[in-house]
């Protein structure tokens, strides 16, 4: 089973700051099956990034998505009040099996 | 519109059996894959169960003999029946539906279920 490892656990910043999330596997990982979810208290998860770095429909360009092999990021360019959540990268393994790392939560600094 | 919603969470023994509902709508679930995800009180994200379109169902190493996830396509809804339920198993379960092809990812949630298993 693969494990994904994300970091920090929490990350605190101003609005207007960029954030930089990282999601490692424990082995690699196809890009295609690399997906990112943001989740808010209360809320269902909602889905940010596919394929590691396409967006979403309707999810705003300062979100983005890089990385291959065992390591990705989510980059949020510059934070708006409304983006501080927790953040869950997830993977499809061909078992099958989907995984999601612990999250990384955002909070205001 | 397209939507999920579940339904059928409460309270339960430990042992006991539920069922959950998940309705769609704006979509047809027979058509798609889907699967029941579950998050405890204050954790992350678990995947519990698949249901392929074709037919076939997969299901997380953690429920694998008490669960068991099912479709009605004349109702277009998605249940899972939970047996044996544990302390463990007490979460929020979201269905969501699941993009296949070239990627893989949930791309419609519900909002969520809570089961919470207690004496």
């Amino acid at each position: 089973e693969i494990v994904l490892t994300q970091s920090p656990g929490t990350l605190s910043l101003s609005p207007g700051e960029r954030a930089t999330l990282s999601c490692r596997a424990s082995q690699s990982v196809s890009s295609s099956y690399l997906a990112w979810y943001q989740q808010k208290p209360g809320q269902a998860p909602r889905l940010l990034i596919y394929g590691a770095s396409s967006r979403a429909t309707g999810i705003p360009d300062r979100f983005s998505g890089s990385g291959s092999g065992t390591d990705f990021t989510l980059t949020i360019s510059r934070l708006e009040p409304e983006d501080f959540a927790v953040y869950y990268c997830q993977q499809y393994g061909t078992s099958p099996e989907w995984t999601f790392g612990q999250g990384t939560k955002v909070e205001i600094k | 519109e397209v939507q999920l919603v579940e339904s059928g969470g409460g309270l339960v023994q430990p042992g006991g059996s539920l069922r959950l509902s998940c309705a769609a709508s704006g979509f047809t679930v027979s058509s798609n894959y889907m699967i029941w995800v579950r998050q405890a009180p204050g954790k992350g994200l678990e995947w519990v169960s698949v249901f392929y379109s074709g037919g076939s169902t997969y299901y997380a190493d953690s429920v694998k003999g008490r669960f068991t996830i099912s479709r009605d396509n004349s109702r277009n809804t998605l249940y899972l029946q939970m047996n044996s339920l544990r302390a463990e198993d007490t979460a929020v379960y979201y269905c969501a539906r699941l993009r296949w092809g070239a990627y893989y990812y949930m791309d419609v949630w519900g909002k969520g279920t809570t089961v919470t298993v207690s004496s």
